[in-house]
């Protein structure tokens, strides 16, 4: 099975800062990508999709870059309702399997 | 506006039973492929089933493989999840989500696409405890 690492596992920002998330995959997985915040107790929401498209509706200070088994997440310019863990998702359908990686906590300082 | 409300969570001893649902609602969950995702206190997201539109294709987490069942009712827009045999390690936060999948007819016989999770419910909690 592909595994899904991110680093870091924590980090702690000001507001107006650019965060940077790296998500990798232990074997080639193209663009099938995903990356979600999530906040406690509320739903998870979709941020990116298919590695580098942000999903409608979402601000544009979030965005992805990356193929391959290496991913990038950046947050620019960071606001105060961005605190929260932020997970990236690879989908496989061969057979259907989805995995998360470990997550990331953002803090704002 | 598109919604999923899960319910059925609660307090279960080890080895009983519980069936989650999951009500949708703003569009329509018939053409749509669903997950089960959890969250196991303290840990992160773990996908656990997902049900192609039309419920003939169902895939398993291997922690979950033959102890929990995923289902759907189309004329009731609601998912499923039937859970046996439960576990303590069960114990978690139970979300539905939707999948931005799609598939396609070829000669009678579906192919079915998964995508990933585009919108998620609220969760419900299970929690397996003597």
């Amino acid at each position: 099975d592909i595994q899904m690492t991110q680093s870091p596992s924590s980090l702690s920002a000001s507001v107006g800062d650019t965060v940077t998330i790296t998500c990798q995959a232990s074997q080639d997985i193209r663009n099938d990508l995903n990356w979600f915040q999530h906040e406690p107790g509320k739903a998870p929401k979709l941020l990116i999709y298919d590695a580098s498209n942000l999903e409608p509706g979402v601000p544009s200070r979030f965005s992805g870059s990356g193929s391959g088994t290496d991913f990038t997440f950046t947050i620019s310019t960071l606001q105060p309702e961005d605190a929260a863990t932020y997970y990236c998702q690879h989908y496989n359908n061969l057979p259907p399997l989805f995995t998360f990686g470990p997550g990331t906590r953002v803090d704002i300082k | 506006q598109v919604q999923l409300v899960e319910s059925g969570g609660g307090v279960v001893q080890p080895g009983r039973s519980l069936r989650l649902s999951c009500a949708a609602s703003g569009f329509t969950l018939s053409t749509s492929p669903m997950h089960w995702v959890r969250q196991a206190p303290g840990k992160g997201l773990e996908w656990v089933a997902v049900i192609s539109f039309d419920g003939n294709n169902e895939h398993y987490a291997d922690s979950v493989k033959g102890r929990f069942t995923i289902s759907r009712d189309n004329s009731k827009n609601t998912l499923y999840l039937q859970m046996n045999s439960l576990r303590p390690d069960d114990t978690a936060v139970f979300y539905c989500a939707r999948d931005r999948g799609t598939h396609f007819n070829y000669y009678g016989s579906y192919t079915y696409l998964y995508y990933g999770m585009d919108v998620w419910g609220q969760g419900t909690t299970v929690t397996v405890s003597s």
